[in-house]
């Protein structure tokens, strides 16, 4: 089993939806999660942090359930220009500053 | 402005050669590593460096070597013992970042290596 997985996609929704992506990971000593974009061809990029009290920035909305050890991306009325591949990242911390990646998940927004 | 710098963007290598990738960065941040992503799949380590002057396997070591004799730069020699090292190729450093409040990763733009 992986550290970190992801369900890879493809996930084709209408510009509008609202898509939602999760991620589990296995080391209950974990630390800090982020979730990263990666356009084709390109270096992924953060796109925000992950805390256990939830955070939302704009249109984009991520959730930490430490009990159930996943996180969440919630994207709501999306844009064409939200197709990407979307990355959760895991840093250990029996492992001081070692991350995790997750596959991917790859979204396409279709007019 | 502060970030990392990969060179070259694209390299062509024949096979039996030995190459070299380039990275610098100018964050301060103690951590720097390298990925290897292949076509639709996702990142693997290869080495990561916590600290100058040493350094750790990640997932995939073999067939590549690392140094990290300053702060600012760890490059990454792709040895002929890599018997596929058609990829794309990604460093990456951490550190302490106020807006997210822990270690936040940045990448480089990568390198395209490509054996001909």
């Amino acid at each position: 089993r992986k550290e970190v997985e992801q369900d890879p996609g493809p996930f084709n929704v209408p510009e509008g939806a609202t898509v939602a992506f999760n991620c589990t990971y296995s080391n209950s000593a974990s630390q800090s999660f982020f979730w990263y974009r990666q356009d084709c061809r390109k270096e992924p990029k953060l796109l925000m942090s992950v805390y256990s009290s939830g955070n939302e920035d704009g249109r984009f909305t991520a959730q930490l359930n430490r009990a159930s050890q996943y996180i969440s991306l919630l994207i709501r009325d999306s844009k064409l220009s939200d197709s990407a591949t979307y990355l959760c990242v895991v840093i250990h911390n029996t492992n001081a500053g070692k991350s995790t990646f997750g596959d991917g998940t790859t979204l396409t927004v279709k007019p | 402005d502060g970030g990392i710098t990969q060179s070259p963007k694209y390299l062509f290598r024949k096979e039996g050669q030995n190459v070299t990738l380039s990275c610098e960065q100018n964050l301060n941040h103690d951590a720097m590593y390298w990925y290897r992503q292949d076509p639709g799949q996702g990142l693997r380590l290869i080495y990561y460096s916590q600290i100058v002057n040493d350094f750790q396997k990640g997932d995939i070591a073999e067939g590549y070597s690392v140094s990290r004799e300053k702060k600012e730069s760890f490059p990454l020699t792709v040895t002929s013992a890599q018997k596929n090292p058609t990829a794309f190729y990604l460093c990456a450093s951490s550190g302490l970042d106020r807006t997210t409040s822990g270690n936040t990763i940045y990448f480089g733009e990568g390198s395209w290596l490509t054996v001909v």
